[in-house]
């Protein structure tokens, strides 16, 4: 079955390591997304993947980075920038970027602090 | 920039009745698209039901149907012969039709479902 994978399921980091989370999809999606979800509120956009080799920011983009080499995985890197990391992430992907058609959502990861 | 309003933080609902949940929104775009997403405890985001705004007619699944009122930018969702299995987390969210992909979330309704 086509989906979207996103491991580890849970992730500690220690003060000043950096964590990388990893997203992969076999759906042939273009498009791939990564959101942080705070307990009790909604997702808020970190970064987004158009396509393979780019990348663009999202509304939270501080504190971490990514990259786009394969189609297939968007893997998020938490740096130690990142000053309050513990949350739930979630990673996501759609066809294209401009296809009305809805995003398909992994399990996420949960990452805590040391 | 859009913002996505559900004012309820949790809503309670007796196993075979109907519960509704509110969604306003604030844009001053003329097509655009709304979803209701659905997180059960195991966390994961479930596509429940989408609008599109040029749509008149409200969007309908099985026992999901949406009340889109595009002047008063509200989409509320209720829920019909209410399930044990639809107690979650719901979230509702706007896609600009200007701004690809990009989904702009609410903060999310929890609905209890009482046997």
């Amino acid at each position: 079955d086509g989906g979207i994978t996103q491991s580890p399921k849970y992730l500690f980091r220690k003060e000043g390591q950096n964590v990388t989370l990893s997203c992969e999809q076999n759906l042939n999606h273009d498009a791939m997304y990564w959101y942080r979800q705070d307990p009790g509120q909604g997702l808020r956009l970190i970064y987004y993947s158009q396509i393979v080799n780019d990348f663009q920011k999202g509304d939270i983009a501080e504190g971490y980075s990514v990259s786009r080499e394969k189609k297939e995985s968007f893997p998020l890197t938490v740096t130690s920038a990142q000053k309050n990391p513990t949350a739930f992430y979630l990673c996501a992907s759609s066809i294209e970027w401009w296809s009305n058609q809805p995003q398909h959502f992994g399990d996420g990861t949960r990452l805590s602090i040391l | 920039a859009q913002t996505v309003t559900q004012s309820q933080p949790e809503m309670s609902v007796q196993e075979a009745e109907t519960v509704t949940l509110s969604c306003t929104y604030d844009t001053s775009e003329s097509d655009y698209y709304l979803f209701w997403y659905k997180q059960p405890p195991s966390r994961q985001m479930i596509l429940v039901i989408r609008q599109e705004a040029y749509k008149q007619q409200n969007a309908t699944e099985n026992r999901f149907s949406v009340n889109f009122q595009k002047a008063a930018k509200s989409f509320s969702l209720k829920i019909s012969d209410s399930q044990l299995g639809d107690a979650a987390m719901y979230f509702c969210a706007y896609r600009s039709e200007d701004a690809g992909n990009k989904l702009t979330f609410g903060g999310g309704t929890r609905v209890l479902v009482k046997p």
